[in-house]
């Protein structure tokens, strides 16, 4: 069994500061980890992925991720802050071989004041 | 190259009607799986097809739902008849290959009155 949790329902930072989303994920297989972003109005779009190779994954808008085997997280940070990263934030599970159902956290949302 | 399309954005039934929901994936993605978001809940799995094959259903809720992919080409996934619950937001997502990345439409938001 897999599952995902997002350990903050609501982030609020400000422009150029450092972000940080956490997810602490459990799987009983060899996992995949991604996080995906959602704007308002628009699809889920796919920011990062890591599938058993380096532990430190870069994805999309300075974004990156780190997976830590011991804690069993996967946080996402960036530097600074953009007006354009409010958004909400989903850490997903999936195993890492054959049929990629993905499991979902409960999702973070990102507010990014002036 | 398009994305994944799903139509309607947006839909408004009364309990007990009939809703069809329709995603047309990104062109030769043989991949497509449906998820749903119902209020303040997470965004959870319903099916994945392959081609026009079912590969898992195990996350559709009850035999009030019913998907099809005739062709191998768009899906829909119709609620008959609706209830309250059913309310929420049904993601469609496609791969080319099954261990490839998914990618997601826009979503319908669905409300079930």
């Amino acid at each position: 069994a897999q599952s995902v949790t997002q350990l903050d329902s609501h982030v609020s930072v400000s422009e150029g500061t450092p972000v940080l989303l956490r997810c602490n994920y459990s799987s009983s297989y060899s996992p995949s980890l991604f996080w995906y972003v959602q704007h308002p109005n628009k699809g889920l779009q796919l920011l990062l992925k890591y599938t058993s190779a380096a532990t430190l994954v870069k994805g999309i808008n300075g974004f990156e991720a780190e997976f830590k085997k011991s804690e069993t997280s996967f946080h996402l940070t960036k530097p600074s802050a953009h007006m354009s990263d409010a958004a909400e934030y989903f850490c997903v599970v999936s195993r890492n071989t054959g049929f990629q159902k993905l499991v979902f956290g409960t999702g973070t949302r990102l507010l990014v004041s002036p | 190259e398009a994305g994944v399309t799903q139509f309607p954005s947006h839909s408004v039934i009364e309990k007990g009607q009939t809703v069809t929901l329709r995603c047309d994936p990104i062109s030769g993605h043989d991949n497509l799986y449906w998820y749903r978001r119902v209020m303040g809940k997470e965004i959870k799995f319903l099916l994945h097809f392959v081609k026009e094959s079912k590969q898992d259903e195990s996350g559709m809720p009850n035999n009030r739902f019913l998907a099809e992919r005739t062709g191998g080409t768009y899906s829909t996934l119709k609620v008959q008849p609706a209830e309250l619950e059913d309310s929420g937001v049904y993601f469609c997502a496609s791969s080319q290959v099954i261990k490839e990345t998914q990618y997601f439409g826009p979503g319908t938001r669905l409300l079930v009155l």
